[in-house]
């Protein structure tokens, strides 16, 4: 059965960085046919795309996060992770990790829907 | 422009029809996807690539898409469909996903 947990520390000062691990069970992270992505949701609003990773380390980031974003994938402990750097109270968020589709375009794979999530966790930012 | 919107707030009687619209220039290109959320839960794949459906998804949900709005049709609104409702697709200018800000479906 294809579970995703996310994991890290719940809080987090400001100008700190976020760091989150999501382990994956029931897939390999290594499979040709997924995306893995993050997405956040801060208190009462919508859902925000962070970022994706192949499973040959190729990342799309969101434009307005792309300078503070880095995604990386462990293969060997089938995880991936995110990490947020110089966070502000505009970070506090619910963060999901999620396998996506890869779909093929143009000669190569790109991030498509979102099919499998973790259930989230709460990113607090503050002091 | 790089963006996907949508109504923020839907109501439909039960057992009605219902469509839950989305926006965007990249709807054009690339095809939408359509979560559900419940409050207190992940979003979870109602349907992906236009009007397809995850296995286990009632089949009173459906999708359609003309031009450059997508659509999210509920044929036979139940209780349990009430819930926020978010489309995405693939931008239409750079290789990054968007969301819209979401629906609200309230069923009366």
């Amino acid at each position: 059965q294809l579970q995703l947990q996310e994991s890290g520390p719940g809080l987090v000062t400001p100008s700190g960085t976020l760091s989150l691990t999501c382990t994956v069970s029931g897939v390999s992270t290594g499979h040709t046919s997924y995306y893995w992505g993050w997405v956040r949701q801060p208190p009462g609003k919508g859902l925000e795309w962070i970022g994706s990773i192949y499973y040959s380390g190729t990342t799309y980031y969101n434009r307005s996060l792309k300078s503070r974003v880095t995604i990386s994938v462990d293969r060997s402990k089938n995880q991936f992770s995110l990490k947020l750097t110089s966070v502000t109270a505009a970070d506090t968020a619910l963060y999901y990790c999620a396998r996506q589709s890869a779909t093929y375009d143009s000669g190569s794979y790109y991030p498509d829907y979102l099919d499998y999530w973790g259930q989230g966790t709460l990113v607090t930012v503050s002091s | 422009s790089s963006e996907l919107t949508q109504d923020p707030a839907v109501s439909v009687a039960l057992g009605q029809t219902v469509r839950i619209t989305c926006q965007g220039d990249s709807l054009r290109t690339y095809y939408a996807s359509w979560y559900q959320q419940k409050p207190g839960q992940a979003p979870i794949l109602v349907i992906y690539h236009q009007n397809n459906r995850p296995s286990g998804i009632p089949d009173r949900f459906s999708g359609s898409t003309s031009g450059n709005t997508a659509s999210l049709i509920i044929t036979g609104a139940q209780a349990e469909d009430e819930a926020d409702y978010y489309c995405n697709s693939r931008a239409s200018t750079g290789n990054h996903l968007l969301f819209a800000g979401g629906t609200r479906l309230t069923v009366l």
